[in-house]
């Protein structure tokens, strides 16, 4: 057990619809970021915050936002959902600024 | 661009046997190198680290890894393979930054371990 908790494990919605990822750091650690796993992508980061400010975006796209909330945890908003878009997200925490990351269990989202 | 190669696609072992998986990155500056396990089903976990110093690190269930500058490698060993290391092993780049440092993950390889 990472210590960093996800909700929900499984999510199934349609195309167009929005879901909201949940997730809650390991006690102590002000970094979340979150990381979308698909077959042809592979793992491919998306967002930081650090201790509730937006620090570094990857490969997120504009239908997709996060923040993180004064008791740290953060949540990963998906609008107009896409076939494409149905991966596992993580989310994963820090202490430390050299990328020492644990990793939630992750949410599959799957669009139908 | 900082990038991440992991030549093997899908490794199979025989319990017991050694095991080395390659990993070769490309970065500006001496990286920061990590290699993650992930079970089906399950989330990352993170196996070892390399931030500086000692080029052989050790890690957790027995696996070690060997920063080697000149090839830009970071390959991951265990001397005897036991059925539950069966599983998608990935190596990671962190990027660096003032508040943290997202990773750079390679593709994964896939290991099997036949009896």
């Amino acid at each position: 057990d990472s210590g960093v908790t996800q909700t929900p494990k499984h999510l199934i919605t349609a195309t167009g619809q929005r879901v909201t990822l949940r997730c809650s750091p390991r006690s102590g650690d002000l970094s979340v970021y979150w990381y979308q796993q698909s077959l042809d992508q592979g793992l491919q980061f998306l967002i930081q915050y650090y201790n509730g400010e937006e620090r570094a975006k990857g490969n997120i796209l504009e239908r997709f936002s996060a923040q993180q909330f004064p008791d740290l945890h953060s949540e990963l908003n998906l609008s107009s959902l896409e076939l494409g878009d149905s991966a596992l997200y993580f989310c994963a925490s820090s202490a430390d600024r050299r990328g020492e990351q644990y990793f939630g269990p992750g949410t599959r989202l799957t669009v139908t | 661009a900082q990038s991440v190669t992991q030549p093997d696609i899908h490794i199979t072992v025989s319990e017991g046997a050694s095991l080395e998986l390659r990993c070769n990155y490309s970065y500006g500056a001496t990286p920061y190198l990590f290699w993650y396990v992930q079970s089906p089903g399950q989330g990352l976990q993170l196996l070892l680290k390399y931030f500086s110093g000692d080029t052989l690190v050790q890690g957790i269930k027995g696996f070690e890894a060997e920063f080697k500058r000149s090839q830009s490698s970071f390959n991951l060993r265990k001397p005897s393979v036991h059925w539950s290391d069966a599983a998608e092993y990935f190596c990671a780049v962190g990027l660096g930054g003032q508040a943290g440092t997202a990773l750079i993950f390679g593709k994964g390889t896939t290991l099997s371990v036949s009896s």
